[in-house]
């Protein structure tokens, strides 16, 4: 079993919608989740993290995490065409030194 | 506020030839440092990390080493690369354990 696991895409939805993005991850003892979005041929970007247990928005973003089931979503409301990217959900292991990312799921934003 | 430089952008290299590859960062004390590779398409494989001076965690075996001469620079070295060592290298700085990692640019490493 992956460490972190994402689907891997891609994701497509019209511009405007509510973008849905999914990880789920094997180490219980994690405490630290983090969405990053990559573009094509650049380094990673964060742009959510969370801690605890339930949402946390920030914008137009939104991350949900759920330690019980060991599952943490990101929700982009009023998708925009410059949302297309590969978002790569991390984890932090047991520890906090290691930070371990999903494969990255594609989302393309159609104008 | 905190920078991280990482150099040379792109790098072409032979096969059988070193390489060394270094970051550092400006803004921040004993920051823990970080190497990951991307393979084309692929997630982020975690290389080396280094929560001090002279220490470092290797996290895959492979024919790739870390050093951290100094409190903010981080290095990868090879002494003789591979064709698998084409990869996009990025170095990554988190203030404490916990703490988001924040990347530089990366170098894009193709070996011919």
């Amino acid at each position: 079993q992956k460490e972190v696991e994402q689907n891997s895409g891609p994701l497509s939805v019209p511009e405007g919608a509510i973008a849905s993005l999914n990880c789920t991850y094997s180490d219980r003892g994690s405490q630290s989740f983090f969405w990053y979005r990559q573009y094509s041929g650049k380094s990673p970007e964060l742009i959510m993290f969370i801690y605890s247990n339930g949402d946390k928005e920030d914008g137009r973003f939104t991350a949900q995490l759920n330690k019980a089931s060991q599952y943490v979503s990101l929700l982009i409301r009023d998708s925009q065409p410059s949302d297309s990217a590969t978002y790569l959900c991390a984890v932090q292991n047991t520890g906090g030194f290691k930070t371990i990312f999903g494969a990255g799921t594609r989302l393309f934003v159609k104008a | 506020s905190q920078t991280i430089h990482q150099w040379p952008a792109t790098l072409v290299q032979p096969v059988g030839s070193p390489l060394s590859l270094e970051c550092t960062v400006e803004g921040t004390s004993n920051p823990n440092l970080y190497w990951y590779r991307q393979a084309a398409g692929r997630g982020l494989q975690l290389l080396f990390y280094s929560v001090g001076i002279g220490q470092i965690s290797s996290e895959v075996p492979q024919n790739l080493s870390a050093s951290r001469p100094q409190d903010r620079q981080f290095i990868l070295s090879s002494k003789k690369l591979l064709l698998s060592d084409s990869g996009f290298y990025l170095c990554a700085w988190a203030g404490t354990a916990n703490s988001p990692l924040h990347f530089g640019n990366g170098t894009r490493l193709t070996v011919t």
